[in-house]
């Protein structure tokens, strides 16, 4: 069975801090891995990642993936509290299948 | 450009019930997933849809059933309803393919009472 653990499960940090967000998985024809945000409703899209060692940025963000160690991290540096969301992962397999773990759920104080 | 549609936003059932919610995905995306959200169990795959057929399936009982019309569109339906169906429902929808994107809709949230 796919399996998704994300860690930690919640983080509370202030204003500026950096925090990195931990995602491993087992899932049968892995593909890629994705990464959302949510805050509301409907994650949000934040990054895709196919190969190993490769960095994404998306100003503040960033995420690499390791697939030796079947496992990807995802970065938030100077945070603000518009950040707060619960940060989800999601390797892709079969098809387009997404198995999402529990989330990390980030809090920013001012 | 559209994103993906949802309706309708919000569903009152009693147990015993049926509902039908549909998903309209992003023009030019082919497959379309649904998952089921609720406080405990987190995000749960239900079943994808691509070209019409159903390409993958969850562990959900055979209550939750969908279909995917010639326009990508979908729906999914759940038969005979009780309270722990009560969850948001999204759907996602994609290119397809292994380095595609999938983007979320904003969801139905079922209440069963």
């Amino acid at each position: 069975e796919d399996k998704v653990v994300q860690s930690p499960l919640s983080l509370v940090v202030h204003e500026g801090d950096t925090v990195t967000l931990n995602c491993s998985y087992e899932v049968t024809n892995f593909r890629s891995l994705l990464w959302y945000k949510q805050e509301k409703k409907a994650p949000t899209f934040l990054f895709m990642l196919t190969s190993s060692g490769i960095e994404k940025k998306s100003g503040r963000l960033s995420s690499i993936l390791d697939k030796k160690e079947l496992s990807s991290i995802l970065n938030i540096t100077a945070t603000q509290t518009g950040d707060s969301a619960i940060y989800l992962c999601a390797p892709k397999s079969s098809g387009d299948k997404l198995t999402f773990g529990t989330g990390t759920r980030l809090a920013v104080r001012p | 450009k559209a994103g993906v549609t949802q309706t309708p936003r919000y569903l009152i059932k009693t147990r015993g019930q049926q509902v039908t919610l549909s998903c309209s995905p992003i023009s030019g995306h082919r497959s379309v997933s649904w998952y089921q959200q609720t406080p405990g169990q987190g995000l749960q795959f239900l079943f994808e849809y691509f070209s019409e057929t159903q390409r993958n399936k969850g562990n959900f009982p055979g209550r939750f059933s969908g279909r995917q019309f010639s326009n990508s569109r979908s729906e999914m339906n759940v038969s005979t309803l009780e309270l722990g169906d009560s969850a948001l429902y999204l759907c996602a929808s994609s290119r397809t393919g292994a380095h595609t994107e999938a983007f979320f809709g904003q969801g139905t949230r079922l209440t069963v009472v």
